[in-house]
């Protein structure tokens, strides 16, 4: 699986839209961009994915480059309860039972 | 029902112990995962069930010994640990699909300490 590159911390005003960043330059075409967060104490908990196009949920945003080097989350509301650490992984689809594997991930803290 | 329930939630235990961690989804998921999270550190990957079957050890000490009794069960036995397993030990489960685009359920952990 591609290596990804995230900055270690991230601080946003309660309110404004988080950006969190996520660099993959060794990403494969067959290779999908994730992003899962973890509240303190707690389990990881998905947000998105997307292979090529931008996608969106009721929680985030997801906007892939054309190139597909680099992503980004968009939270657009932050609020204090989306203070956690914030995970962009980068993995192959395989047959049953995937390899999901962590980095370092982004401590993203928003302030009220 | 949408969740990954761990118990127990917290456990403490001596070096010479043996205690069980349990894991149930009822989501009908058919992969199941073991994760140990230190402080501070993400998760690492432990074992891999699919469909009932151990598909993936990491190198784990045989001090850890997993369990799959059926599809919506993942037990991990533990025996003769170290002080240095003291961990979050998480439970995920996913979709066992070909295509392998489906997010993960984690649930909540157990805090061990040995």
């Amino acid at each position: 699986d591609a290596k990804t590159t995230q900055p270690p911390s991230m601080d946003c005003a309660e309110g404004r839209a988080a950006n969190l960043p996520c660099n993959h330059s060794t990403i494969s075409g067959n290779e999908y961009v994730y992003w899962y967060r973890q509240i303190h104490s707690q389990g990881p908990q998905y947000i998105i994915h997307g292979l090529k196009n931008n996608e969106t949920n009721e929680m985030a945003s997801l906007i892939i480059t054309e190139d597909r080097k680099s992503s980004t989350l968009i939270l657009p509301h932050a609020t204090l309860r989306d203070t956690a650490v914030y995970y962009c992984i980068v993995r192959v689809a395989e047959t049953s039972g995937s390899r999901l594997t962590f980095g370092e991930g982004t401590q993203l803290t928003v302030n009220p | 029902d949408t969740e990954v329930t761990q118990t127990p939630k917290h456990l403490v235990m001596g070096m010479t112990n043996k205690k069980s961690l349990k894991c149930e989804q009822h989501m009908g998921h058919r992969a199941m995962y073991w994760y140990k999270q230190k402080a501070k550190k993400p998760p690492e990957l432990m074992f891999v069930y699919s469909y009932e079957k151990l598909s993936i050890n990491e190198s784990v000490p045989s001090r850890f010994s997993p369990e799959c009794p059926n599809s919506s069960l993942l037990n991990l036995h533990l025996h003769a640990l170290q002080p240095e397993d003291s961990a979050l030990y998480l439970c995920a489960s996913s979709q066992a699909q070909k295509q392998g685009n489906y997010g993960y359920t984690f649930g909540s952990g157990t805090r061990l300490t040995v």
